[in-house]
């Protein structure tokens, strides 16, 4: 079956502009979670959404930063006046709700700001 | 101090050796532990688990966990050039339904023929 897939792949934008970035999960996994990775680091979580609505968004780094998921399925972050220290791979992964609640991981998005 | 700590390598070994990965931990509340690969350009890709403390094996692959210690290791017996990739550890406590991942910085590994 299909797997968590992201787009863009590859997003290159200027500083202080807006973007988003989008992640469709495995069907039927309820819960999504967004993650930044920077070179040479782990991934560092910002937000988990279980069904529609954000249980845990404690690691968003500030107000610009603003995701959403209205169906409980596609989400979506938003990056409000980009920052160069913005730039990072953006992982997305969901799993099922049930059970050990493996994290499958999309390919990321590589954001880049100039 | 890092919640989870791990040396970033990089690592070389030739094929064929065993290899020994391991991650420190400094929160007592974690309790599922996870190793990920994670290839270049690519998401990770969850490799073992283990709940709480104790060993398990899949393969050639081992994960051990003791949590007395606060120490979680992985093992790869007879290594192939295709295990050249970057392992990362994470974990995660066993809170209700929040189950973000705690990560390590990943140790970059590569395999020589």
């Amino acid at each position: 079956g299909a797997g968590v897939s992201q787009t863009p792949s590859n997003k290159v934008t200027e500083k202080g502009k807006y973007v988003e970035l989008r992640c469709d999960p495995i069907s039927g996994h309820t819960a999504l979670y967004w993650y930044r990775q920077s070179l040479g680091q782990g991934p560092e979580f910002l937000i988990y959404f279980q069904g529609t609505g954000a249980a845990d968004d404690s690691g968003l780094p500030n107000d610009r930063f603003f995701a959403v998921r209205p169906e409980g399925s596609v989400s979506t972050l938003k990056i409000q006046r980009t920052e160069r220290g913005d730039s990072a791979v953006y992982l997305c992964a969901s799993s099922r709700t049930s059970g050990y609640n493996e994290q499958f991981f999309g390919p990321g998005t590589r954001l880049t700001v100039l | 101090q890092k919640e989870v700590e791990q040396d970033p390598g990089p690592l070389s070994v030739p094929e064929g050796a065993i290899v020994s990965l391991n991650c420190t931990y400094s929160n007592s509340a974690f309790q599922y532990f996870m190793w990920y690969r994670q290839y270049s350009r690519k998401g990770p890709e969850l490799l073992m688990y283990t709940y709480s403390s104790g060993n398990k094996e899949d393969g050639r692959f081992t994960a051990q966990v003791d949590k007395s210690s606060k120490y979680i290791s992985l093992f790869i017996r007879d290594s192939q050039p295709s295990d050249s990739a970057t392992y990362l550890c994470a974990m995660r406590a066993d809170a209700g339904n929040n189950r973000k991942l705690i990560w390590g910085l990943g140790t970059s590994l590569a395999v020589n023929p």
